[in-house]
């Protein structure tokens, strides 16, 4: 079945240093969504990309899908304190399946 | 915000005991998620339910059980709780197609 891969499962950076995580899936996606869980707390949609090769930014935060849309990233640029957390790829092969999620990243931020 | 709700939010109880977790939306979405997940761990999608009365299993096999008898309610049954059972359970639900999927708060059950 679709599998979906995501690095690095730690990263510990200093305030205001970038941040990159990586989402790979072994077969095309019809889409895939992005999922910051904070220490204590339940996943919470960031972003959903459907376009191959497609970018979008949320303030410090930018994602990519990548042109064969088997592949993602999340890149943080300078980060914050207020960004520590688990940050979760989930890939979508079409509307009637479930979301595969990646096993996350957890970003620890020391300032 | 999303209204998605899950009780009890934390639950210890003995071996042996049947639980059942609770999750109701508000949203009319007709698909429905439980996912286990250790502290600090991935996602497990142990059911999930695409409209009433339907149900499947999800990737990670689990003793547990579930019902989708209303659009708003998708119960979790254990019928014989165990130690193995320890983790918290997240119920979540999203709407029709590709759209983002909304979790509730979560039960940290913990079996003696």
């Amino acid at each position: 079945g679709q599998q979906v891969m995501q690095i690095p499962q730690y990263q510990h950076v200093q305030e205001g240093e970038d941040f990159t995580t990586y989402c790979n899936s072994s077969t095309t996606l019809s889409n895939i969504q992005w999922y910051k869980q904070r220490p204590g707390g339940h996943p919470v949609f960031l972003i959903q990309l459907v376009k191959s090769g497609e970018v979008k930014k949320q303030k410090r935060l930018t994602f990519q899908f990548g042109e064969a849309k088997k592949n993602s990233s999340l890149h943080i640029t300078a980060t914050q304190t207020t960004d520590v957390g688990t940050y979760f790829c989930a890939g979508g092969q079409n509307s009637g399946y479930a979301l595969n999620f990646g096993k996350g990243t957890s970003l620890l931020v020391t300032p | 915000e999303a209204d998605i709700y899950q009780t009890p939010r934390y639950l210890v109880i003995g071996t042996g005991k049947k639980i059942t977790l609770e999750c109701s939306q508000t949203m009319g979405h007709d698909k429905m998620y439980w996912y286990q997940q250790d502290p600090g761990m991935e996602l497990h999608l142990i059911h999930y339910s695409y409209g009433v009365n339907s149900t499947e299993k999800g990737d990670l096999s689990s003793e547990s059980t579930v019902s989708r008898i209303r659009t708003e309610h998708f119960p979790l049954t254990l019928e014989s709780a165990r130690p193995s059972h320890t983790s918290q359970y997240l119920c979540a639900s999203s709407g029709q197609g590709n759209q983002p999927q909304h979790f509730g708060d979560g039960t940290r059950l913990s079996i003696l």
